[in-house]
């Protein structure tokens, strides 16, 4: 079963407010990936965090890593019509093969102008 | 760089018939292949992982005989879909990962192939 959880499912947000998705896994992950995936597209790596409570940034987005490697977020400053798309996050899980990642649900995030 | 091609980019069939679906790394060789499944709305699925001149790894649950995975060569994988029935329809989504031996290295994805079959 899906070993990594992802909430919300869903996310409607005015123009200029901000926006947060966050991942949970049950078990510590080796590292931990976001990915961007536009309507009709495919996703796009975005950011990988590997040490524990690790925090990136890239403009208005902001990515953190739990101190116990079992959570992250996502957060975005000031949302755009652009940042429009499903937001996953994707954990390694301990012990799991090279290159296997496990998906969250993913979080679909609309813009409203 | 690390570009991933998947052709075709969308293809209906009849039930019964069966499907290929090729996963090309454009600018670097990939030993490792990944092949998912994504239903409308919800997350990436691993179906299996293609590893370059052996044997596909197959997720529990998905049926090695329906879902062919063969990677020939560094650069090619390929997903056959055999005697597509209407419940295979979904978006198919290959990637790679282009560092070898390395699990911090992200997975760059194809466009994905959205098969129907009628």
């Amino acid at each position: 079963g899906q070993q990594v959880m992802q909430i919300p499912q869903y996310q409607h947000v005015q123009e200029g407010e901000d926006f947060t998705t966050y991942c949970n896994s049950s078990t510590t992950l080796s590292n931990i990936q976001w990915y961007k995936q536009r309507p009709g597209g495919h996703p796009v790596f975005l950011i990988q965090l590997v040490k524990s409570g690790e925090v990136k940034k890239q403009k208005r987005l902001t990515f953190q890593f739990g101190e116990a490697k079992k959570n992250s977020s996502l957060h975005i400053t000031a949302t755009q019509t652009t940042d429009v798309g499903t937001y996953f996050c994707a954990g390694r899980l301990g012990g799991t093969s090279y290159g296997k990642l496990t998906f969250g649900q993913g979080t679909i995030l609309t813009v409203h102008p | 760089g690390a570009v991933v091609s998947q052709h075709p980019s969308w293809v209906i069939c009849k039930s019964g018939t069966s499907v290929k679906i090729e996963c090309r790394s454009l600018d670097f060789q990939a030993t490792t292949m990944f092949w998912y499944r994504q239903f409308p709305k919800q997350s990436l699925m691993l179906m299996a992982t293609s590893n370059e001149g052996s044997k596909a790894t197959y997720e529990q649950g998905v049926e090695k005989d329906k879902f062919l995975i063969n990677h020939a060569s560094l650069t090619l994988s390929t997903l056959t879909v055999t005697s597509a029935h209407p419940e295979d329809s979904s978006f198919y989504i290959c990637s790679a990962s282009w560092v070898r031996n390395s699990y911090n290295s992200p997975l760059h994805f194809g466009n994905g192939t959205r098969l129907t079959v009628t």
